[in-house]
């Protein structure tokens, strides 16, 4: 299927784990992002890509790292997780007029 | 200072009536653009509407237009004969620089209900 798509889209772990949490496109866009979504914060940046192998810091990158070995992939992965890190995770891609398309989401609970 | 400011957390509005969501920008940037995203209780976010920095008219998408004051730095999303599907959150965001700068600021969004 054409679009952006995202897994898991429900997570569970624990204090510390590592997780990671895929996101796929089949546009090629060259922009991917990574944001996260609390109440009362609206979207945060946490980090984008301008190209495979081309990386940056958001807004809220801390205890978060990316990788983007191929255009079409940009996992997000917690090294750590922390309670503060429970939240819902949105990754998009940009089209040519700037626009960003979005993934159906992850909701993510670190208990 | 916040980029983006919109300062209706919720609105209430009868069906078919047109609606005005408020967003105020802040950016020295002489180029940049502005968009609007619907959030459904599903969750998904929907693009709904952009306008350029540089773009002489407001822009409009089928019921959606967008009422682009640039000296008063804001950039309003009517909606026209509102309809119950139209009931959702909604997010104005911005981007800024020239290309290469794809990164956006969004705000903390407005709840919109209509009732029938």
């Amino acid at each position: 299927d054409a679009g952006i798509t995202q897994s898991p889209r429900y997570k569970i772990t624990e204090t510390g784990r590592q997780v990671t949490l895929m996101c796929h496109q089949t546009w090629s866009h060259s922009y991917m992002f990574w944001y996260r979504q609390d109440l009362g914060h609206g979207l945060r940046l946490i980090y984008y890509s301008a190209a495979a192998d081309i990386t940056d810091k958001g807004e809220v990158p801390d205890g978060y790292v990316v990788s983007r070995s191929k255009t079409e992939n940009f996992p997000l992965t917690l090294e750590s997780a922390t309670r503060s890190q429970t939240s819902v995770y949105f990754c998009a891609s940009a089209g040519p007029a700037y626009e960003q398309y979005f993934g159906p989401g992850t909701r993510l609970t670190v208990t | 200072a916040q980029k983006i400011t919109q300062t209706q957390p919720g609105m209430f509005v009868q069906e078919k009536e047109a609606v005005t969501l408020d967003c105020t920008y802040d950016t020295s940037d002489p180029s940049y653009g502005l968009f609007w995203y619907k959030q459904p209780s599903s969750g998904e976010m929907i693009f709904l509407i952009y306008q350029g920095s540089y773009d002489q008219q407001n822009a409009t998408e089928g019921r959606y237009s967008l009422n682009f004051q640039k000296a008063r730095k804001s950039a309003n999303l009517v909606i026209s004969a509102s309809q119950l599907g139209d009931s959702a959150m909604y997010f104005c965001a911005m981007r800024e620089g020239n290309f290469g700068n794809e990164k956006l600021t969004f705000g903390t969004g407005t709840r919109l209900t209509i009732i029938p």
